[in-house]
């Protein structure tokens, strides 16, 4: 069982089309980061959200952590096919001094 | 992009034997760490440094050791290979921002 949930699992859309990513869980984090992975490559740090509510945006990317600090989304707006990918999230908590990673979801925007 | 390199970067072996995967950095980060990733698994972590000869397990350490004698080195060793250990591992490190981490290219290891 992950700490992390990711949702959906897999997700493929048509160039333009808006599409969200859930990151869910039981416990409270006291950050959480998203990362987006290519194949053949590691994961690449998108953004670090650290307050209850806030949201961040990359571009066309938007980040929100929950207010529980519980739970997190991305959504890409107007994606491209450049925007595909695996994308992780992962959460830290102070106490362990480590990252804990959800299962991912692997996006295919096509042209 | 974080100067960290991994090697080799694929290897195929054989069960029953050792195998030690290298992580350099250039960065001069205090923390290290390795990971594998296997679908529907995600990034699960193996063991990380907190500085040179600092070590500690995380939560798949059984079957691997670490070192760390330098702060730019940090190596991995399945002393007995198994096939369960068939993997994709990255190395990442991170400098005052545990949770901000930089990860390398990864190591395709195949255990035949």
């Amino acid at each position: 069982t992950q700490l992390l949930e990711q949702s959906p699992q897999f997700l493929s859309i048509q160039e333009g089309e808006n599409l969200t990513v859930y990151c869910n869980s039981s416990s409270v984090f006291s950050s959480l980061q998203w990362y987006r992975q290519e194949p053949g490559e590691g994961p690449v740090l998108l953004v670090t959200v650290v307050t209850g509510g806030e949201v961040k945006k990359l571009k066309r990317l938007t980040f929100q952590f929950g207010d529980a600090r519980k739970d997190s989304s991305l959504h890409i707006t107007a994606a491209q096919p450049g925007d595909t990918g695996l994308y992780l999230c992962a959460g830290f908590k102070a106490a362990g001094n480590k990252l804990t990673f959800g299962g991912g979801t692997r996006v295919l925007v096509k042209p | 992009d974080a100067g960290i390199t991994q090697s080799p970067r694929h290897k195929v072996t054989e069960t029953g034997t050792p195998v030690t995967l290298r992580c350099h950095q250039t960065e001069n980060h205090r923390y290290m760490y390795w990971y594998r990733q296997d679908p529907g698994h995600g990034l699960r972590l193996i063991h990380y440094s907190y500085g040179v000869k600092d070590t500690d397990k995380g939560e798949v350490s059984d079957g691997y050791s670490v070192s760390r004698s330098k702060t730019e080195d940090f190596l991995l060793t399945l002393e007995s290979a198994t096939s369960s250990q068939t993997s994709v591992y990255f190395c990442a490190i991170s400098s005052g921002s545990p949770y901000e981490q930089y990860f390398g290219p990864g190591t395709r290891l195949t255990v035949t």
